[in-house]
């Protein structure tokens, strides 16, 4: 398969604790892209990479929130003292270089207890 | 006001209608559009680029005006697997080059069989 590779699937963690999840992206994508989806809403976009290099952040991304791209192919992002807003699907996106269509992973989907 | 608006639905048409959904969005610069679809708790899927000059993909239609800026998707001859979210997305291109996706909230549309 080299469609968009996203793990875990599911996460269930306690209030407090640090989560981390990966996106592989497809191999000849160099725009990486994360976004987060709550029930009933659409998408909204985290933060971008092109190559390696994390070029925007939205304001949605807090403190807590860390991403990186160490060497422009799969990418982490990371939670620290999670919350229970913080349940959400975390969907991954990549793009060739010419920008244009993005292509989405499965998901993580993370619950806060 | 919210960058990408919809109505969220939900549209619950019988086998073999034809539904349409509409989209406005406020940002005057952006540049490419979207339909996507998303079953339940699965990521969006590409259904469609959205062209000024309309584009048709089988029993689908997309409508660009940029003047009002407003996005349309008509759907012909529904079908019951055709019950899913449908996503309205612009893709504005960033002051650094990002082309994030903003997304509407979603049409949740249901075929009845």
């Amino acid at each position: 398969d080299t469609g968009v590779s996203q793990n875990p699937r599911h996460k269930i963690t306690k209030r407090g604790q640090n989560v981390t999840f990966r996106c592989d992206p497809i191999s000849e994508h160099n725009r990486l892209y994360w976004y987060r989806q709550t029930l009933g809403q659409g998408p909204e976009f985290l933060t971008y990479f092109q190559n390696e290099a994390q070029l925007e952040k939205s304001r949605l991304l807090s403190d807590r929130f860390s991403a990186e791209r160490p060497k422009g192919s799969f990418s982490t992002l990371e939670i620290q003292r999670t919350e229970q807003g913080d349940s959400a699907m975390y969907l991954c996106a990549s793009s060739p270089p010419t920008g244009g269509i993005q292509y989405f992973g499965a998901g993580t989907r993370l619950s806060v207890l | 006001r919210k960058e990408v608006e919809q109505d969220p639905g939900p549209f619950n048409v019988p086998e073999g209608a034809t539904v349409a959904f509409n989209c406005t969005y406020s940002n005057s610069a952006s540049q490419s559009f979207f339909w996507y679809r998303q079953d339940c708790r699965k990521e969006p899927k590409l259904l469609m680029s959205v062209y000024s000059s309309g584009n048709e993909d089988g029993r689908f239609t997309a409508q660009l005006n940029r003047a009002s800026q407003y996005i349309s998707l008509l759907i012909r001859d529904s079908k019951l697997s055709d019950s899913a979210t449908y996503l309205c997305v612009v893709n504005p291109k960033g002051a650094s080059g990002t082309y994030k996706y903003i997304f509407g909230t979603g049409t949740r549309l249901k075929v009845l069989a």
